[in-house]
């Protein structure tokens, strides 16, 4: 079963609006984090926000939150008023304590921000 | 935020021969680095793991002695691609980690191009 997994191949947001990029996840594990990354067409990874599995609250990261629903097993990113620059691959990933702390990535999105 | 690097960040090489990319950590000590490759518009598939001092642990499917991954201190691990082939054109980025659970800092990627 895949471990991230992240449905909207593509997304498209007007300028200014918010828009939520979807990812669900899969694991046994109680201690793990999730991990929103950016990236442009440089290829460079950014890190955008963080959110563990005990924390209470939604992790938020300026114009960046982490809308997580532990029971579903959902971990959306919010990004509001979207820039021009926002457009770009983003990445949702899972780090687990059982397995090494490795890296799992979902597919991606590519997030297009209309003018 | 902590720096990785990597070098070259492009590299064009002919069918047959060995290229090797760089990883370092620049402001801190990584024990363990991880090396990842990326299709276009793909997620990032990982290939190896590296602990500083020991051998590498490989990926199923990621050949070894193809991929020779060395990670002789805690600042620099390498990648060389021997006997490339353009099927190994791809962006390889590395990641590294000041410990197990810490933080995971990327670099900003190598695009190869076999010819």
């Amino acid at each position: 079963a895949q471990k991230i997994t992240q449905t909207q191949p593509g997304m498209f947001v007007q300028e200014k609006e918010a828009v939520t990029l979807d990812c669900t996840y899969d694991t046994s594990d109680p201690s793990y984090g999730l991990f929103w990354y950016k990236q442009p067409s440089s290829g460079e990874m950014i890190f955008l926000i963080y959110q563990g599995s005990y924390d209470q609250q939604n992790a938020t990261e300026g114009r960046y939150s982490l809308n997580f629903q532990k029971a579903r097993k959902s971990a959306n990113l919010v990004i509001s008023a979207s820039q021009l620059g926002d457009s770009a691959m983003y990445f949702c990933a899972m780090r687990e304590a059982n397995t090494g702390n490795q890296f799992y990535f979902g597919t991606g999105t590519s997030l297009t921000v209309i003018p | 935020g902590a720096v990785v690097s990597q070098h070259p960040s492009r590299v064009i090489c002919k069918s047959g021969t060995s290229v090797k990319i760089e990883c370092r950590s620049l402001d801190f000590q990584a024990t363990t680095m991880f090396w990842y490759r990326q299709f276009p518009k793909k997620s990032l598939m990982l290939m190896a793991t590296s602990n500083e001092g020991s051998k590498a642990t490989y990926e199923q499917g990621v050949e070894k002695d193809k991929f020779l991954i060395n990670h002789a201190s805690l600042t620099l691990s390498t990648l060389t691609v021997t006997s490339a082939h353009p099927e190994d054109s791809s962006f390889y980025i590395c990641s590294a980690r000041v410990f197990d659970g810490g933080e995971q800092y990327f670099g900003p990627g190598t695009r190869l191009t076999v010819t």
